[in-house]
Order: structure tokens, then sequence, then C-alpha cells
């Protein structure tokens, strides 16, 4: 049974950094793409990064260059590292599965409960 | 980005009646739609996939149609365990996208 938990939320200051994590049971990391998804209080959903199967990865445009995407396909956990954090990044943080395997198209299946982070000072 | 438009926002509605939520995508994205429930504090649950496939477990008063640009989420007797906010979600193109929301109260 596939199962995602995330965790690492909290509450952090402006300009400072945290790594979420999702640990994943029920089937292997390495053979699906992965995605992180935010909503922020009162707000949409927001996709926010995938990590491909092969390794790749691309990112909204509104978290480029300051959140990566990563997986230890060890302990089978995917990671979103935030650097830089703002105000407009207080959100609830999921990651979700692609239904299929080896192919990437934004088709979830599965998603986490999510974790709260909020940026404040 | 491929939008999606869902409506409506918010809907009441009694146990045992039919409810329908609507989205309608900005281009052609073929029947490649997701429906998911949402409740506070919990994991979003695909209802839907392909626009009409039931997700295995749901039960069978879920249904969605659609095709192209115009979709449908349908709940033929609502029950007071359907109380979530829906969403549609397209993965024709990467990025997926989202609609707003349905907000599902009892009357």
């Amino acid at each position: 049974q596939v199962q995602l938990v995330e965790s690492g939320g909290g509450v952090v200051q402006p300009g400072k950094s945290r790594r979420l994590s999702c640990a994943a049971s029920g089937f292997s990391l390495s053979n699906f793409g992965m995605h992180w998804v935010r909503q922020a209080p009162g707000k949409g959903l927001e996709w926010v990064a995938v990590l491909f199967y092969d390794g790749d990865e691309s990112y909204a445009d509104s978290v480029k260059g300051r959140f990566t995407i990563s997986r230890d396909s060890s302990n089978n956990t995917l990671y979103l590292e935030l650097n830089s954090l703002t105000l407009e990044d207080t959100a609830v943080y999921f990651c979700a599965k692609e239904r299929q395997q080896w192919l990437v198209v934004g088709a979830f299946d599965n998603w986490g409960q999510g974790t709260l982070i909020t940026v404040s000072s | 980005d491929i939008q999606l438009t869902q409506s409506p926002s918010s809907l009441s509605a009694s146990v045992g009646d039919r409810v329908t939520i609507t989205c309608q995508a900005s281009q052609d994205i073929t029947n490649y739609i997701n429906w998911f429930q949402h409740k506070p504090g919990k994991a979003p649950k695909v209802l839907i996939y392909d626009a009409s496939t039931l997700e295995a477990g749901v039960p069978s008063r879920f249904s969605g149609g659609g095709s192209g640009t115009h979709f449908t989420l349908s709940i033929s007797s609502l029950q007071p365990d359907d109380i979530a906010t829906y969403y549609c979600q397209q993965y024709d193109n990467l990025p997926p996208t989202f609609g707003q929301g349905t907000k599902l109260e009892i009357k």
C-alpha cells in the first residue's frame, strides 16, 4: 500500500532555510516521478517542483533558484530544500506521486497529508 | 500554463441530492484530468482519473465526464461524509494545474 508522509514543517525566519522530507513506502521512488505542491492559507493549490525518475528536475518560476528537489533512494525519501524563504512561501507543502512508472505528466495518484511551513520573523 | 476554471466555488446541498461540479480548461486537454477530494488536515484523495475512470475503492456515487475543455464531477446521492473541498487538476501538460476548488457543504 502506497503511503507518503511529509515532515520538516515549522516556523522559519525570512531569508532562512528548511528541508522538508516525504517518506515513501509501498513503491520505489526511483521508478516514479515525484512532485511537491503547496497551498498558501486561503489560496489555491500551486505546483512547486518535480523530480523525474531519471533525476531531472523542474521548478515553478516562483521558486526556481531557491528550492531544490532531491531524493535518497537508500531510504526511499523525497526532499525539498527551501532556501531564501519569504513570507509568500508560507503554505502547506504536499508531496505527490505519479500514477505510472517511467512517465512524468503530473498524473498524481497518491498524496501525503502535507506539512506546514510558516515564514515569520 | 493551462488554466482551469472550476465552478461553483461553494455549494450547499441536502443529503441525497445530486451534485455536479464543472471544470473548464483554457485549451483542449483531451481527457487528462483528475478530480480529487480534500478534507482539512488529510491527504488529498483522487476520486476520478482520465476524466471518467473511478479510482479503486471510491464509492460508485462519484462519476466524472467530459472531454476536450469541459469536464464534470457528479455525486449521485450526497452523503454526510462527502463534505470536503473538491478540485480538478490537469495533466495534459507540465506544469500540472488546478481548479480553484469547490467547497461542498450540507444544508
